[in-house]
Order: C-alpha cells, then structure tokens, then sequence
C-alpha cells in the first residue's frame, strides 16, 4: 500500500513559536493533500486541502495566517503552525489520495504541544 | 448536524466475538465509503473502502453499505485482542474530502 510519512513525530514548543510539520508521500505522487487536527478522544477535523503548485484552501473557521500551507512538490507538503499557543496543542495528521480509486492514505500524525 | 454520525460506543467484546460498527450520513452526494482503524496516537490506517451498496468481504472484515437508508457498517468476525482499537467511518463524494463519524472504541478482551 501507499506509504504517507510525517516529521515531526512530537513536537514540543514554546508560547509564540512557529513550527513546521512535513508531510510526505514515498512511493507515490500527490497533487493534493489533506491537513487534520484530532484532539483527545475526538474525531479528525479537516482544516485544509493542500494543492501543488496552487494556494491551498481552508476550511471555514481555520486561520490561514495561523496555519500555512505549501505544497513544494508533487511528494511534499508543510504545515507551519505560526506563533503558536497553548490552544493550538493537538494531533496534526495529513493524508494523500492515491491509486485509480484516490484511496486517502494517512501519515502517523505529529503530536504538538505549545507550553 | 454532523454528516456522518456513528455510535459513540465504546465497545467492550471477549476474544472471538463479533464486532459491530455503524454509522449514518445524511449528505446525498456521498459515493464511497470507508472504514479505517486508529490505535492510539497512530494515524488511521485504511480497512475497507467501498463505493456501492451490499457487501464487501476481506478476511474477518465485511463492510455493508445501504444507499437507501444511508447506513453503514462493519463487521469483524473472530475478534482478536490486537482488534483493539478506534474505528472511522468515513465518507466522501467527489471531492476527496472525507467526513469522519466520531470514532468508537473497540476493547477485545483475551
């Protein structure tokens, strides 16, 4: 199957920081990616689609000057959560469509913690 | 009203029991269907994905989707303690982006 890596693993920062969170597909090419946030005990939420070559596009709510996409290649994506905060702590999981079908396959997700 | 809603649980079987999973989604436009499992602080991993009404079988695994009543489940037969996990229904239409149910916890006790 698709092999969707993530890097950071857990994250820990301070209050105002910025962090960068890579997203990789390793056997396959992906034009668009998909960024989640998972709390505790909760479901994913999609916070934004990432295109290649393109701006990415937010879901309603989500900040784009707090959380900035950039899909450099047809294998990369960045999240970079920008000053963050305490409220911003969460599971941050991307995800990539692939195959004839554009089956999702997920990273193992970054763990991020704002003290 | 979410899109995809799924029963809360959680979900508490002895070893070689049957697990059911369900869900419900009230957007029309859904097409496929998926099931993924979650173990904690791990990303979900694929288990099924279907895109019409009826069954799908992959080893202990059946999915059942009913289009009419927008009803989605999924079956494990055998349960093993490594079953142990959180489940996803997920749903999408064309765009790609999949709604996922809430998540319920599966505990098979040896």
């Amino acid at each position: 199957g698709a092999v969707v890596s993530q890097h950071p693993s857990w994250v820990i920062c301070k209050s105002g920081t910025s962090v960068k969170i890579e997203c990789r597909s390793l056997d396959f090419q992906a034009t668009t990616m998909f960024w989640y946030r998972q709390f505790p005990k909760q479901s994913l939420m999609l916070m934004a689609t990432s295109n290649e070559g393109s701006k990415a596009t937010y879901e309603q709510g989500v900040e784009k000057d707090k959380f900035l996409i950039n899909h450099a290649s047809l294998t990369l994506s960045t999240l970079t959560v920008t000053s963050a905060h305490p409220e911003d702590s969460s599971f941050y999981i991307c995800s990539a469509p692939q195959g004839y079908t554009d089956t999702q396959y997920f990273g193992p997700g970054t763990r991020l913690t704002v003290l | 009203q979410k899109e995809v809603e799924q029963d809360p649980g959680p979900l508490s079987v002895p070893e070689g029991a049957i697990v059911s999973l369900n869900c419900t989604y009230s957007n029309s436009a859904f097409q496929y269907f998926m099931w993924y499992r979650q173990y904690s602080r791990k990303g979900p991993e694929l288990l099924m994905y279907t895109y019409s009404s009826g069954n799908k079988e992959d080893g202990r695994f059946t999915a059942q989707v009913d289009k009419s009543s927008k009803y989605i489940s999924l079956f494990i037969r055998d349960s093993q303690p490594s079953d142990s996990a959180t489940y996803l229904c997920a749903s999408t239409s064309n765009d790609y982006k999949l709604s996922f149910g809430a998540g319920t916890t599966v505990t098979v006790r040896a």
